[in-house]
């Protein structure tokens, strides 16, 4: 059974820092990796999909990365801004694209 | 955003009452799905649907009960709903499943069962 691990739980920050978030998963066996954002009492907002056959993937101030065979993936946030305060998701697919979460990292971004 | 919808919003139940639960899209996206978020758990799945009358299980499907017979509706059924149910229920979309297709998520239904 897919385990997915993201740490840290929480983090605090001052604004304008990089900061990296950390995600693992058990099955190397994965077609893609999804992170998501999450704000208080909201739903889950899309960030980014990294293909299995990817290593990178940028949006704007996020740039993913995966590496399947040490099943890892990690969000890297490019000057952090109090706006980027949220939970952030991993997820991977099993079959039938079912999603398996892991726990998130709260991220507090301080002005 | 993708045109996802979520109704009720919120909803308060006793215990023993049936609830349903109902996701919308306007995407006419084939798989639809039902998840739960509560703490401690992070979000697992409770059905899912890859076509209209195509439904199968997920990780927690016991107490739990779907149908789809139109593309852009998926119900969640409570049928005698128990206080373990309160949680926050997402609705999620993808076109097909694969290495290309992301999933997108509705607002959420907050459900407390009393």
């Amino acid at each position: 059974k897919q385990e997915v691990t993201q740490i840290p739980a929480a983090l605090s920050v001052p604004e304008g820092e990089n900061l990296v978030l950390n995600c693992s998963f058990t099955d190397s066996a994965i077609y893609n990796l999804q992170w998501f954002r999450q704000d208080p009492g909201k739903g889950l907002t899309s960030l980014l999909l990294i293909q299995s056959s990817q290593r990178e993937q940028t949006s704007g101030r996020l740039n993913a990365s995966l590496d399947k065979s040490s099943g890892r993936s990690t969000l890297y946030i490019a000057a952090s801004q109090p706006g980027d305060s949220a939970t952030y998701l991993c997820a991977v697919p099993n079959a039938g694209n079912m999603l398996t979460f892991g726990g998130g990292t709260r991220l507090m971004v301080k002005p | 955003d993708a045109g996802i919808t979520q109704s009720p919003r919120h909803k308060v139940t006793e215990t023993g009452t049936p609830v349903t639960l109902r996701c919308h899209q306007t995407e006419n996206h084939r798989y639809m799905y039902w998840y739960r978020q509560d703490p401690g758990h992070g979000l697992r799945l409770i059905h899912y649907s890859y076509g209209v009358k195509d439904t199968d299980k997920g990780e927690v499907s016991d107490g739990y009960s779907v149908s789809r017979s139109k593309t852009e509706d998926f119900l969640l059924t409570l049928e005698s709903a128990t206080s373990s149910q309160t949680s926050v229920y997402f609705c999620a979309i993808s076109e097909s499943w694969g290495h290309t297709y992301e999933q997108y998520f509705g607002p959420g239904t907050r459900l407390t069962v009393t």
